[in-house]
């Protein structure tokens, strides 16, 4: 099977702009999380999606959005960029489990460099 | 605050030798935890993972051990190699489903020939 793949990989962009990542389940998985991977900060909890519905929600500003398609494909959207936006964004996907029915196992993908300037 | 932490940022060990890294977590109601790799440039890469019913258990190479009566997690690699340099992350999760995973910030694992 296919991993988790995100494009673009790397992307420059200035403050102020937007931006819009993307993430290609691995076939089959209907949840798809994201992160945020900074080296001060760590690896830190965006939002989850399962069934083209937000399931689960990290501490982030609302400039942070997401959506997840029909074909459980996702994206992350974020507004108003600021130079601490700068990071790796990355994308798990996991085998659907119903809430309070045990927990999943995430696969990552490769991650998309973002570089505010 | 940091829920899941590693004792160590920096572990160097002899190629051949066996590897310890340690995390400890502080939520008792964590019922799920994974580790990770991590090598440059690469998003995390599953490597074990261990539900709380279970205190121990092996993979190919590595083991992870659970005391969730002083809330300790390791992950034991056995006769390191060279392509087990990497930084290795400890996660929990508290269950009810994909909640989001919570990280520890990583212990890198430096290889010596």
């Amino acid at each position: 099977k296919a991993g988790v793949t995100q494009t673009p990989r790397y992307l420059i962009k200035t403050r102020g702009q937007q931006v819009t990542l993307s993430c290609s389940p691995i076939s089959g998985h209907r949840s798809v999380s994201w992160y945020q991977q900074t080296p001060g900060q760590g690896l830190q909890f965006l939002f989850e999606y399962f069934s083209e519905t937000q399931r689960n929600k990290g501490n982030f500003p609302g400039r942070f959005s997401g959506r997840q398609f029909s074909n459980s494909r996702s994206e992350m959207n974020v507004s108003t960029l600021e130079l601490g936006d700068s990071a790796l964004y990355l994308c798990a996907s996991s085998w659907p489990t119903e809430p309070g029915q045990g927990t999943d196992t995430q696969y990552f993908g490769p991650g998309t460099r973002l570089t505010v300037l | 605050g940091e829920s899941v932490g590693l004792h160590l940022p920096t572990l160097s060990v002899q190629e051949g030798d066996n590897s310890i890294i340690n995390c400890a977590y502080s939520n008792s109601a964590s019922d799920y935890f994974i580790w990770y790799k991590q090598e440059s440039g690469k998003g995390p890469q599953f490597i074990i993972d261990i539900r709380s019913n279970m205190d121990k258990r092996q993979g190919q190479r590595v083991t992870v051990l659970l005391n969730k009566t002083v809330k300790h997690l390791s992950l034991q690699i056995a006769a390191t190699q060279p392509g087990d340099s990497a930084v290795y992350f400890c996660a929990e999760n508290t269950g009810g489903g994909a909640d989001g995973l919570t990280f520890g910030k990583g212990t890198h694992l430096i290889i010596q020939p």
